[in-house]
């Protein structure tokens, strides 16, 4: 049973425009929503997390928006760079486990010049 | 800055090798984790530890095991290798703390023939 449901798989954008990828979770319990940015070659890196008793989250062009009474969470990436192009994925854990984290099975981005 | 170090970039193997893939971290975290990353599929767990000699089972552990005899180093071992195993693997550690993220390695890609 998949805890973390990512959508879209692949997302091509143009240059400037807005990237935005979803994400929907199940378990209640999950506390710490983080987003990783992957690009080829390299692992995943954090890129910005939110906690459930906050609505958004922004960091430069990046933002998160939760929802929390619909279990989904939201990356937008304003005024997307061909540098943006990566894997990203989102993911949820209780923040007090150091054990797992469930990842999302991740977004594949394309930012076109 | 966390720094995990996978021993190697790209692997070839042939099926039935015992093959082994080393993970070591400089930053004195408990948790440790091996991932492996196919397109479409996210990243799935393999194994986790939380201490030394300790370990615990993700969520597609068989034909692996692995090894934790000092804190900084983690093994992931494939008994008798499949080609089914060739993919991206990736280590990762977690420190304690509430909501924190993973550090990931830049992983290994293996390939059994």
């Amino acid at each position: 049973q998949q805890q973390v449901k990512q959508s879209p798989q692949s997302l091509i954008v143009q240059k400037g425009g807005i990237s935005i990828i979803n994400c929907a979770y199940e378990n209640t319990a999950f506390d710490y929503f983080p987003w990783y940015q992957q690009f080829p070659g390299k692992g995943p890196a954090l890129l910005i997390a939110i906690r459930p008793d906050v609505s958004e989250k922004k960091e430069g062009r990046f933002t998160i928006s939760f929802n929390k009474s619909a279990k989904q969470f939201s990356l937008h990436i304003m005024d997307s760079q061909p540098g943006d192009s990566a894997t990203y994925f989102c993911a949820a854990s209780i923040g007090s486990n150091a054990g797992k984290s469930t990842f999302g099975d991740g977004t594949t981005l394309t930012v076109k010049p | 800055d966390v720094k995990v170090t996978q021993s190697s970039r790209y692997l070839v193997k042939r099926t039935g090798e015992k093959v082994f893939l080393e993970c070591v971290q400089d930053m004195d975290h408990e948790n440790m984790f091996w991932y492996r990353q196919d397109p479409g599929l996210g990243l799935r767990l393999i194994y986790f530890s939380y201490d030394v000699k300790m370990k615990e089972k993700g969520d597609i552990p068989e034909g692996y095991s692995v090894s934790r005899e000092k804190k900084e180093r983690f093994s992931l071992i494939l008994e008798s290798a499949s080609t089914n195993q060739t993919s991206m693997y990736l280590c990762a550690t977690l420190g304690t703390g509430y909501r924190q993220p993973q550090h990931f390695g830049d992983g290994t890609r293996l390939s059994i023939l």
